[in-house]
């Protein structure tokens, strides 16, 4: 069955660095997002992408955070200068498509993003 | 804006018990709602959805969910607890014209399941 993929799956980096957390959708779908949980706090929406553009983005979804789809099968978040409270579970997903009927998001395993 | 509160962050049950985790929504329209299952390092499983018809729903490892809007609720339960249904549970919802797809999540609720 087709999976979502995630690298790493632990990643540890210092405040201020950058990060770029990888992600290989299910190959026919078209719409891509990324999900994130603080520890202890409830998973909250970040951004979907959609045809090389960002459909829509939260609040937390700042300067801070840009994503690209590099090629035809990568999904990437990139965090430019991460900070303490960066540090939580990055969810991947990806849908065939979105709009008006709710189709499935699949979601990856993960990436746990420490930052000291 | 939507909400969902998850009444209940860990739940136990006996192996066997009925299973019952509750789930309400804020929401000025009646969205679509959803649960999903996490297992142990893994990513998030859609058990079952919400969209129109129906009001109960049928999902994938006995699991069902009935919506009920005059209580703003979208409670699961599973009439008999395996030891394999410990995991959690996350309820969410999606507005109904929602251009991003936007998933918004409860805070979860853990099972565990007692032989």
């Amino acid at each position: 069955e087709p999976e979502v993929t995630q690298t790493p799956s632990h990643q540890v980096t210092q405040m201020g660095q950058e990060v770029i957390l990888r992600c290989v959708p299910i190959s026919n779908h078209l719409y891509f997002y990324w999900y994130r949980q603080i520890l202890g706090q409830k998973v909250e929406f970040l951004v979907s992408f959609y045809n090389n553009e960002i459909s829509e983005k939260s609040e937390i979804f700042d300067d801070q955070f840009s994503v690209e789809r590099p090629d035809g099968s990568n999904f990437t978040l990139k965090i430019r200068s991460t900070k303490l409270e960066d540090s939580a579970m990055y969810f991947c997903a990806s849908s065939e498509q979105a709009g008006s009927s709710p189709y499935e998001q699949y979601f990856g395993p993960g990436t746990r993003l420490t930052v000291t | 804006a939507q909400s969902v509160t998850q009444l209940g962050s860990h739940v136990s049950v006996s192996e066997g018990a009925l299973v019952l985790l509750r789930c309400n929504y804020s929401s000025s329209v009646p969205p679509y709602l959803f649960w999903y299952v996490q297992y142990p390092n893994q990513g998030l499983q859609l058990l079952l959805k919400y969209t129109t018809g129906a009001t109960l729903v049928k999902g994938i490892n006995g699991f069902e969910a009935e919506f009920k809007k005059s209580e703003t609720s979208f409670h699961l339960t599973k009439p008999s607890a395996h030891m394999s249904d410990a995991a959690e549970y996350f309820c969410a919802v999606r507005a109904v014209k929602a251009a991003g797809n936007k998933l918004t999540f409860g805070g979860g609720t853990r099972v565990l399941v007692k032989p």
